[in-house]
């Protein structure tokens, strides 16, 4: 089936960096959404993205759709430990298709 | 507003026994889904209901998978009879509509199959 290919797969930094990551898909899709999942517990919408080129920020996080709507990145400013977790990428075809397709993951770890 | 509600939280079965999995949504969501999640992964879409209706089961196994979403609120799925390889987290989402809505996850059942 459908896969998007989520980088890294983790990532260790220290408190204060700035973090990106990405996703890319080898079809297109008509939105792009990041979650957040924290240990047990299920994911929460990070960002949310409708267009082709938008960039959206959420707090110390902004998101941006690719252009050719195979791809998004997620960019998260200045981390702090609370930051930990794993992220998702998301992508949903929209018209009659609401079904997601997530990536693997990225599994964040942010060093005090 | 209280969120998605699912149990049990935690079940530790053995191979070829059943298991059902409970989600309550949240009130007035039209639409729930139920996902698997497997370690290392990304959550798979299983089905998809709109009110009582199934609007996409094309991921379900559903030689041993089967779900129901009677009058339109709470869930159930289930397993019969279970393998090894559904050991997983299996997540319950809502969304007020189809489309753009967001959907709202619960916690999850994490599951063990032995």
């Amino acid at each position: 089936g459908q896969q998007l290919n989520q980088s890294p797969q983790s990532m260790f930094i220290q408190e204060g960096e700035d973090v990106s990551m990405n996703c890319t898909s080898s079809s297109i899709f008509n939105t792009w959404l990041w979650y957040k999942q924290d240990p047990g517990e299920g994911p929460v919408l990070l960002i949310a993205l409708y267009k082709a080129g938008e960039l959206t920020s959420n707090g110390r996080l902004t998101a941006q759709f690719g252009i050719t709507r195979k791809d998004s990145f997620l960019n998260i400013s200045a981390s702090i430990p609370s930051d930990v977790g794993i992220y998702f990428c998301a992508g949903q075809r929209g018209g009659s298709n609401y079904k997601l397709t997530f990536g693997k993951g990225t599994l964040l770890t942010v060093n005090p | 507003e209280a969120g998605v509600a699912q149990s049990p939280r935690y079940k530790i079965i053995e191979k070829r026994q059943s298991v059902a999995f409970w989600c309550n949504p949240i009130s007035g969501h039209a639409t729930l889904y139920w996902y698997q999640q497997i370690l290392g992964q990304g959550p798979k879409l299983l089905i998809q209901f709109q009110n009582n209706g199934v609007v996409d089961d094309s991921q379900l196994p559903k030689d041993r998978f089967s779900a129901e979403r009677l009058k339109g609120v709470d869930s159930t799925l289930k397993i019969q009879p279970a393998k090894l390889e559904d050991s997983a987290v299996y997540l319950c989402a809502s969304s007020p509509l189809q489309g753009r809505e967001t959907q709202y996850f619960g916690p999850g059942t994490r599951l063990l199959v032995l």
